[in-house]
């Protein structure tokens, strides 16, 4: 159980391109899910925390206008990277929290989504 | 300002040695400690949640221990294989989300 889906996986794109990444939550519901961003070799940053139903909490530094998030629906958020630039590549990842059921705090991770803007 | 400092980017040892992980902290004081294994080009996944009550924890060939006084965490793989080989982070509660160390990665020789 606590599967958490991301796509796409890997992304190319023109600079000035907006991208969305796709974070599903696929046997559980997610009130809460959290978007990181990792470079090579480097730890994962949190960009913001996804509440279901309410505007996004983004982290000191982070655009908020530069990286939009929509958690729509219990199961699903996303996040669009709008007029991308080549400093935005980098390795994105999504995780949630389940609800009940599950062994509490544990964060779920997606597979990541590999960004590159040329 | 809160620091997580994992003691070594890279570590390599020998199949069936035990690996020893060292997971460091300041200015925190977390409820609870985890541990999640990264794979190349993949997420992280969970592997061991340790509380500020417990002093050690085990799963299968993984032990970590948490000190409070020393502020630190140590992760133990026993006997350990090549299959082990992959970056470990470490992770402490803030507020109501994660932060995480860098990492360590792990290479385990045949």
């Amino acid at each position: 159980g606590a599967v958490v889906s991301q796509h796409p996986s890997r992304v190319i794109c023109k600079s000035g391109t907006s991208v969305k990444i796709e974070c599903r939550s696929l046997d559980f519901q997610a009130t809460t899910m959290f978007w990181y961003r990792q470079f090579p070799k480097q730890s994962l940053m949190l960009m913001a925390t996804s509440n279901e139903g309410s505007k996004a909490t983004y982290e000191q530094g982070v655009e908020k206008d530069k990286f939009l998030i929509n958690h729509a629906s219990l199961t699903l958020s996303t996040l669009t990277v709008t007029s991308a630039h080549p400093e935005d590549s980098s390795f994105y990842i999504c995780s949630a929290i389940p609800g009940q059921g599950f062994v509490k705090n544990i964060q779920y991770f997606g597979a990541g989504t590999r960004l590159s803007v040329l | 300002s809160q620091k997580i400092e994992q003691n070594s980017e890279a570590l390599n040892i020998q199949e069936g040695k035990t690996a020893t992980l060292t997971c460091n902290y300041t200015n925190y004081s977390p409820a609870y400690l985890q541990w999640y294994r990264q794979d190349p080009g993949r997420g992280p996944v969970f592997l061991l949640l340790i509380r500020e009550n417990e002093k050690e924890k085990r799963k299968e060939r993984l032990k970590v221990t948490f000190d409070t006084t020393l502020k630190q965490s140590l992760f133990h793989i026993t006997a350990s294989q090549p299959a082990d080989s992959a970056t470990y982070l470490c992770a402490l509660a803030l507020n109501n989300d994660m932060r995480f160390g860098a990492g360590t990665r792990l290479t385990v020789k045949p």
